[in-house]
């Protein structure tokens, strides 16, 4: 059973290109999550997805940022028109229930802006 | 909105010493988790904590859940090289689904 996906490991855009972060959940899973982690920071929630449902994006930016986990094919974070403060690590997990249980963890995607 | 604090935010520890981190929330919890990163890594669940007063142990990791469902602790024994990492809690409040992280403790260890 394959664990949480992520791709691309690592992405580098220039200021004003867009970024789209990809996960692909652990087999069963219908619920997913985006964190963003800054260097030496925690993690941040971002939003929380069902099946085509967004249910939580209090944590997401208001422009710019969207995120979509349709009903075929992964969940995407799209960043549009990135700027250097974008620069962080994003991870996605997902869990078979919302809020109990642990969450599974990607190995997140390093976007670097120059 | 709920808070998660953590402390210490760096704990510098000699091979074989004990240490504990704490984790604090501004509101009661349903549950507790604490998960652990390596550097250049991703978290990986440890536990779940749910019950009040309740304690768990990992081998030399010991896990508790205050009275109060508002606070928790990690304490590990004889610190190995492997311990390397930062330690995160994450509490979900009463009646939410969306996990709270705390800023985590890094852990270093002299050998």
């Amino acid at each position: 059973n394959a664990g949480v996906m992520q791709n691309p490991r690592h992405l580098v855009r220039r200021r004003g290109q867009e970024a789209r972060l990809r996960c692909s959940p652990m087999k069963g899973h219908s619920h997913v999550y985006w964190y963003r982690q800054l260097p030496e920071e925690g993690l941040k929630f971002m939003v929380y997805l069902q099946k085509e449902n967004i249910i939580d994006e209090s944590g997401m930016p208001k422009e710019r940022f969207s995120a979509e986990f349709p009903k075929e094919g992964p969940s995407i974070l799209r960043i549009q028109q990135v700027v250097r403060g974008d620069s962080a690590a994003y991870f996605c997990a997902s869990s078979p229930f919302p809020g109990e249980g642990e969450q599974y963890f990607g190995p997140g995607t390093r976007l670097t802006v120059t | 909105g709920q808070q998660v604090m953590q402390i210490p935010q760096y704990q510098h520890v000699q091979e074989g010493e004990d240490f504990t981190t704490y984790c604090n929330s501004s509101t009661t919890l349903s549950n507790i988790q604490w998960y652990k990163q390596r550097p250049g890594g991703h978290p990986v669940f440890l536990i779940q904590l749910v019950k009040s007063g309740e304690v768990k142990k990992q081998k030399r990791l010991t896990f508790q859940f205050g009275e109060a469902k508002k606070n928790s602790s990690l304490h590990i024994t004889a610190t190995q090289t492997t311990d390397v990492g930062t330690y995160f809690c994450a509490g979900s409040p009463l009646n939410d689904y969306k996990l709270s992280f705390g800023a985590g403790t890094t852990v270093t260890v002299r050998a």
